[in-house]
């Protein structure tokens, strides 16, 4: 079975100083890992995604991710809130399980930038 | 204009009546998922298709039926044993590799 556990529901920055986003992960092989981004009544889109290879991911609009093996975790960054990226974010894994090759969200964290 | 087309964007309807939200895609991909999202709840998995003719319940199919007759196609229907319908639906689509996945904008879906 795999599970993602997004660690904070909401979190509050000021405009200008860095994001964390936290997410940690339990799978039974190698997953894929991905981080969305949601507007009010959106879609999702896709920031960043690892899959195996470099360690450091780097996304769309300045965020990268670090997979950590040992802490099963792949927490978001950046290093400099802009009011733009206020929005929901979901941490999400990726595995073949005994339904196919599936997708695992977590439950999302609010991102809050206030001036 | 490749991608995936929700339809309608909100959607109301009344106690006991059944409802069909559409989802279209072009990309050309193989499988196809339809979310429920919730707030506070992340999404879960209702119903997902990995080819023609094809679908598989997710986690919470009680109340929802799907058809997959074209592969650019994969309407969910909400029928009247839904208890709580009332929520935002997401559409989904991944391709035969199986990496990430697309999103279309949604529908959100109110009972009055």
């Amino acid at each position: 079975a795999q599970s993602v556990t997004q660690l904070d529901s909401h979190v509050s920055v000021s405009e200008g100083t860095p994001v964390l986003l936290r997410c940690n992960y339990s799978s039974s092989y190698s997953p894929s890992l991905f981080w969305y981004v949601q507007h009010p009544n959106k879609g999702l889109q896709l920031l960043l995604k690892y899959t195996s290879a470099a360690t450091l991911v780097k996304g769309i609009n300045g965020f990268e991710a670090e997979f950590k093996k040992s802490e099963t975790s792949f927490h978001l960054t950046k290093p400099s809130a802009h009011m733009s990226d206020a929005a929901e974010y979901f941490c999400v894994v990726s595995g073949v399980t005994g339904g196919g090759n599936k997708l695992t969200f977590g439950t999302g964290t609010q991102l809050k930038v206030e001036l | 204009d490749g991608g995936i087309t929700q339809s309608p964007k909100y959607l109301f309807r009344k106690e006991g009546q059944n409802v069909t939200l559409s989802c279209e895609q072009n990309l050309n991909h193989d499988a196809m998922y339809w979310y429920r999202q919730d707030p506070g709840q992340g999404l879960r998995l209702i119903y997902y298709s990995q080819i023609v003719n094809d679908f598989q319940k997710g986690d919470i199919a009680e109340g929802y039926s799907v058809s997959r007759e074209k592969k650019e196609s994969f309407p969910l229907t909400v029928t009247s044993a839904q208890k709580n319908p009332t929520a935002f639906y997401l559409c989904a689509t991944r391709d035969r590799g199986g990496t990430e996945a697309f999103f279309g904008q949604g529908t959100r879906l109110t009972v009055v």
